[in-house]
């Protein structure tokens, strides 16, 4: 079966430059999600997307924006890049309508590092 | 807010034995779902297990299986048969209900080891 998938698996920057993730869900799913998860830590919720308009946000820097296209596929951008910014960070799909699963499907993520 | 606890930041079992992670968690809502994600050293977040609260059946899923109990807002996790592939972090997750893209809201996590 087809999975979420995330570009690039790995990412190295230097402080202040900007970067772009980019999260392909499972066909068929109406809804991205993307979370943050440091090193030690549990997943933070950051930005939510569902049929394509945003719709729910957590704790996510100004400096970080996100959308989602009209085949869903979803990109994160990042700008003015930390050390802080570190971490992996997850896109995961679900499928919202017309059913009571709703289960979220995690892709590999993306290991960001800034140097 | 909702907001999940895993009080065992660490475990360890025997292969082929049975082991218990706990979950607790806290909302005022009456209708949600609680999952078990399993993530390997690889860092993959795996699905193990999904309950819907509003089923009292608890769920099973091969050699996994949960216990809710939604009275008490507590939720774990039973793994049986235990094998050296189930060493791995396990976050137990809570979502609300209502269709639309619900945030999961994850505990703290529990390692788990497997001695040979």
């Amino acid at each position: 079966a087809a999975g979420v998938i995330q570009s690039p698996r790995h990412l190295i920057k230097e402080k202040r430059e900007t970067a772009t993730l980019k999260c392909y869900p499972i066909p068929r799913h109406d809804t991205v999600y993307w979370y943050q998860q440091g090193p030690g830590q549990d997943p933070q919720f950051l930005i939510s997307f569902y049929e394509k308009m945003q719709s729910d946000k957590g704790s996510i820097p100004d400096r970080f924006s996100a959308q989602q296209f009209s085949d869903y596929h979803s990109e994160l951008n990042m700008s003015s890049l930390e050390l802080g910014d570190s971490a992996l960070y997850f896109c995961a799909s679900s499928l919202e309508k017309a059913t009571s699963d709703r289960t979220q499907y995690f892709g590999p993520g993306t290991r960001l590092l800034v140097l | 807010a909702q907001t999940v606890t895993q009080s065992q930041p660490e475990m360890s079992v025997q292969e082929a034995e049975t082991v218990t992670l706990s979950c607790t968690y806290d909302t005022s809502e009456s209708d949600y779902y609680l999952f078990w994600y399993k993530q390997p050293p690889s860092r993959q977040m795996i699905l193990v297990i999904r309950q819907e609260a509003y089923k009292q059946q608890n769920a099973t899923e091969n050699r996994f299986s949960v216990n809710f109990q939604k009275a008490a807002k507590s939720f774990s996790l039973k793994i049986s048969d235990s094998q050296l592939g189930d060493a791995a972090m396990y976050f137990c997750a809570y979502r609300s209900y209502p269709q639309g893209a619900q945030k999961l809201v994850f505990g703290q996590g529990t390692r788990l080891t497997i001695n040979p």
